[in-house]
């Protein structure tokens, strides 16, 4: 079946640096990848659509300057979180698109302290 | 806003026993219903991508319904076994290219 990584799996920074999540199609090419964060006792909630060769759609409220995404390739889109702040300590996860279906990594803690 | 809503929130069930939970969601403008499967420290493993009114589909022991008029449907897990333990999560497409927007889930716990 599709399967999808994320990179690195947990992390922990320190308030003001920024952190490079990646996510990558293994046995596919996806030109369209989501990303998705979840905070405690909430549901999955989407952050923006990653559109290879093309700028990122965001959804309201999300901050295109704080989190940056890049899809250079077919199998890779990059979630950067810059300048990092506690609030943003949060569980980040992404999946990518075949047809009506969405595949998903397994997502990356982010604690930043 | 789309607004998904899955009930129970966590359910404990005998193994061996039959269980079942609901998924709700807006019936006007219904394009897709996908159920998936959350294991702890794993990626969310795709059940079903449902489409039609009237729908069943069936994946071993797994099974699941859609009625998109009354804007709901059912997953049902027959003879519940421990590896059916997890969090079973129900979205829509309703965001960016069809990204989705997920109920909170309903976690699920097979006690032996």
């Amino acid at each position: 079946g599709a399967v999808v990584s994320q990179h690195p799996s947990r992390v922990i920074c320190k308030s003001g640096t920024s952190v490079k999540i990646e996510c990558r199609s293994l046995d596919f090419q996806a030109t369209t990848m989501f990303w998705y964060r979840q905070f405690p006792k909430q549901s999955l909630m989407l952050m923006a659509t990653s559109n290879e060769g093309s700028k990122a759609t965001y959804e309201q409220g999300v901050e295109k300057d704080k989190f940056l995404i890049n899809h250079a390739s077919l199998t890779l889109s990059t979630l950067t979180v810059t300048s990092a702040h506690p609030e943003d300590s949060s569980f980040y996860i992404c999946s990518a698109r075949i047809g009506y279906e969405q595949y998903f990594g397994p997502g990356t803690r982010l604690t930043v302290t | 806003i789309l607004n998904v809503e899955q009930s129970p929130q966590s359910l404990h069930v005998q193994e061996g026993d039959s269980t079942n939970f609901t998924c709700s969601f807006p019936s006007s403008n219904f394009y897709a219903l996908h159920w998936y499967r959350w294991e702890t420290a794993k990626s969310p493993e795709a059940l079903f991508v449902m489409t039609l009114n009237g729908d069943e589909k069936k994946k071993g022991r797994i099974s699941a319904t859609l009625n998109t008029k009354e804007g709901y449907s059912y997953l049902y897990i027959k003879g519940s076994q421990p590896e059916d333990s997890a969090t079973y999560l129900c979205a829509c497409p309703g965001g960016g290219a069809d990204g989705l927007t997920f109920g909170k889930g309903t976690h699920l716990i097979i006690q032996p």
